[in-house]
């Protein structure tokens, strides 16, 4: 059984840029969860997506946008990057849209 | 909107002691309130977790205490170890609604 599993590991962007994040949840998990960690901060949920579909969405803006694919594989996009999206961006699978989340590595982004 | 509130900030104990970390929230739509730990350049890994239903939960040195009425629950961890220095988050999540919300961390130093 693998674990959750993210990439790239660290990303430096400029700001206005696009970027795309990439998850591959544990297997045998269809639900998605994405935070944003800032730097001695807890993370801040930005979505949820349960079997293709968002199923929660934290106080976010609309340039945070997601998917999931058949195989429950996940990505984040964020556009028009801005300074303050420079975090810690951590994906957590599950079983259901209700059970225990396992948290990937995450990936450091860096906006300059 | 700060909706689950943890306190303290920093915890340093002695090698054999007991941990203490308490959280606050606000929303009574939460279901379920894990402890996660997290170490540097890792992702959180859930430590214990529990529900609504039930006063206290303990798994081998972890012990969550909850009292609903109060809206308060803690995190205990007994016979505390050098392996255990680390940063503790409390959260709590509406599982219907997919959201997660976590407290702002605890950093525990053990000193041996």
């Amino acid at each position: 059984e693998t674990g959750v599993t993210q990439s790239p590991t660290h990303l430096i962007k400029t700001r206005g840029q696009q970027v795309t994040l990439r998850c591959s949840s544990q297997s045998g998990h269809n639900t998605v969860s994405w935070y944003q960690q800032a730097l001695g901060q807890g993370p801040q949920f930005i979505f949820q997506y349960y079997r293709e579909e968002e199923n929660g969405r934290g106080n976010f803006p609309p340039r945070f946008s997601g998917l999931q694919f058949p195989n429950y594989s996940s990505e984040l996009n964020v556009n028009a990057l801005e300074l303050d999206d420079s975090a810690l961006y951590l994906c957590a699978s599950s079983e259901l849209a209700t059970d225990t989340q396992y948290f990937g590595p995450g990936t450091r982004l860096t906006v300059l | 909107q700060q909706q689950v509130k943890q306190s303290p900030q920093s915890l340093i104990v002695q090698k054999g002691g007991i941990s203490i970390i308490n959280c606050a929230y606000e929303n009574t739509a939460f279901d379920y309130f894990p402890w996660y730990q997290q170490f540097p350049g890792k992702g959180p890994a859930l430590l214990i977790a529990i529900r609504p239903d039930v006063s206290e939960k303990k798994e081998g040195r972890f012990t969550i205490s909850f009292n609903k009425s109060a809206k308060q629950f803690s995190l205990h961890i007994m016979d505390s170890q050098p392996g255990d220095s680390a940063t503790y988050f409390c959260a709590a999540a509406n599982t219907n609604a997919g959201k997660s919300t976590f407290g702002d961390g605890t950093t525990l130093t053990v000193k041996p």
